[in-house]
């Protein structure tokens, strides 16, 4: 199966700094890679998500980069603010199954 | 439009006892998942299925059964709880495999 490594584990910023988290996949048949975002308590909420066609995606302060010869993608995270501490996950897949990162818990210091 | 409804919230077991984690979806989704969360640890894949009458195993099927009678409904069953059962248990929905709702999860405890 499919091997998702996630780093770094904790990240602390500084408000208004930005964040990159880092993940590399094993099976280079894994088509599509979303992000969820999990608050302390809640549920994890898909915040992006990009297919293997596509090399870059962005929503407002949120983007996803993809490079397919490294297997490797990463969620970039701009003018941080409080409220995007939490937990981010991500995950790769090619079929029903997703393959979780293990979670990297970023903290925006006020 | 509810999404994702799990029910309970929280629940002591003690060992050797059964359960049963319920999952429900409003949405019309083919595709559900059950995931365990460990603290500290990623989302690990218990069982999922495609569609009504259909069913399959994921990372860390042991100890644990699913059926699946109607697009809604996707129970999870704990038969003898263990200690390593200790965990969040999330259910999950898609339409077509991609873009996950999650259920608010279960917190369960197996003392």
């Amino acid at each position: 199966g499919e091997n998702v490594e996630q780093h770094p584990s904790t990240l602390s910023v500084q408000e208004g700094d930005s964040a990159v988290i880092k993940c590399t996949y094993s099976d280079s048949a894994s088509n599509y890679f979303p992000w969820y975002k999990q608050e302390l308590g809640k549920r994890p909420q898909l915040i992006i998500d990009i297919r293997s066609n596509v090399g870059e995606k962005k929503d407002q302060r949120i983007a996803v980069t993809l490079n397919k010869t490294a297997k490797h993608f990463s969620l970039h995270i701009t003018e941080t603010q409080p409220e995007d501490s939490a937990v981010y996950f991500c995950a790769a897949t090619q079929s029903e199954q997703f393959y979780f990162g293990t979670g990297t818990s970023l903290t925006v210091i006020p | 439009n509810a999404g994702v409804t799990q029910t309970p919230k929280f629940r002591i077991l003690k060992i050797g006892q059964s359960m049963t984690l319920q999952c429900t979806q409003d949405m019309n989704h083919n595709y559900m998942y059950w995931y365990r969360q460990d603290p500290g640890m990623g989302l690990k894949l218990i069982y999922y299925s495609v569609g009504a009458g259909i069913t399959d195993k994921g990372e860390v099927p042991n100890g644990y059964n699913v059926s699946r009678s109607t697009t809604e409904d996707f129970p999870l069953r704990l038969e003898l709880a263990a200690p390593s059962q200790t965990s969040v248990y999330f259910c999950a929905s898609s339409y077509s495999g991609e873009g996950y709702t999650f259920g608010s999860g279960t917190r369960l405890t197996v003392v």
